[in-house]
C-alpha cells in the first residue's frame, strides 16, 4: 500500500514568489494536514482539512492557503514568500477528522532565498 | 498554558546501554499521547500512543512507553539502544474538547548513540 506522497520533495524559490506543495493521503484516509517544521523545533499544525472543508487552522498568516480535492488530494498553497517561510512542510493524513493516528508524508524541503 | 514540553533538547547514550526520553504536557483533561521518530531529513514515524487503559503501552522498534497521571508525563524507554535508533523524538498530543484535529508537538529530543 501507497502511504503519504508529497510533491516535490525540494524545491527553492526566490522571495515574493508563490509556491504550491501537493499531498496524497493513504487510500480511504479523509483528513490532510498540514505542519511547517522549521529546522531544529518540532511541526506546527497549519492546516486540517476532512471530507473537502477546512476544518481546522493554525497560527499562521492569511499567506498561506490550502485545499482539498474530491479524491482527498490536498495542495498546500504559500504567497509572497519570505525568508522565515523555509522550512520542512509535511503533509499528515487520517482516516477522520479526529486524529487517533496520523501518518506522515517524507516532506518536502522548501527554501527561499 | 497548554504545552507539550520535552526538557531534553540532545541526549546521547552508548549502544546497549538503556533509554528514557521525558515528556511533560500541561493540559486540564489528558489528552491523546503519542511519540514520533524522524529520521535526518525525513518525515514521521508513529512509534506508540496512548489513549486510555493499560499505563505501559507498547510500540514498534521495541519501544514503550509510560504514562503517569500524577506526574502528567508520558516517557518514552527502551531497554537495549542501537545504533539505528539515533534520531529526533518528538513527543505530541491531541486535546481533548475542541477539534481534536491537530497534533501539538514537543520540540524533540535528538539522540546519539555512541558505538
Amino acid at each position: 500500500d501507497a502511504g503519504v506522497t508529497q510533491s516535490p520533495t525540494h524545491l527553492i524559490k526566490t522571495r515574493g514568489q508563490q509556491v504550491t506543495l501537493r499531498c496524497s493521503p493513504i487510500s480511504g484516509h479523509k483528513s490532510v494536514s498540514w505542519y511547517q517544521q522549521v529546522l531544529g523545533q518540532g511541526p506546527q499544525f497549519i492546516f486540517q482539512y476532512y471530507e473537502k472543508e477546512e476544518r481546522g487552522r493554525g497560527n499562521f498568516p492569511d499567506r498561506f492557503s490550502a485545499r482539498q480535492f474530491p479524491n482527498y488530494s490536498s495542495e498546500l498553497n504559500v504567497n509572497a514568500l519570505l525568508l522565515g517561510d523555509s522550512a520542512l512542510y509535511l503533509c499528515a493524513s487520517s482516516l477522520a477528522g479526529i486524529v487517533t493516528e496520523a501518518f506522515f508524508g517524507q516532506g518536502t524541503r522548501l527554501t527561499v532565498v | 498554558a497548554q504545552s507539550v514540553t520535552q526538557p531534553d533538547i540532545h541526549i546521547t547514550v552508548s549502544e546497549g546501554a538503556s533509554l528514557e526520553l521525558r515528556c511533560n504536557y500541561s493540559y486540564g483533561a489528558t489528552p491523546y499521547l503519542f511519540w514520533y521518530v524522524q529520521s535526518p531529513g525525513q518525515g514521521l514515524q508513529l512509534l506508540l500512543k496512548y489513549f486510555s487503559g493499560d499505563t505501559l503501552v507498547q510500540g514498534i522498534k521495541g519501544f514503550e512507553a509510560e504514562f503517569k497521571r500524577s506526574q502528567s508525563s508520558f516517557n518514552l524507554r527502551k531497554p537495549s539502544v542501537h545504533w539505528s535508533d539515533a534520531a529526533e523524538y518528538f513527543c505530541a498530543v491531541v486535546p481533548r474538547g475542541g477539534s481534536q484535529g491537530n497534533l501539538i508537538f514537543g520540540k524533540g529530543t535528538k539522540l546519539s548513540v555512541k558505538p
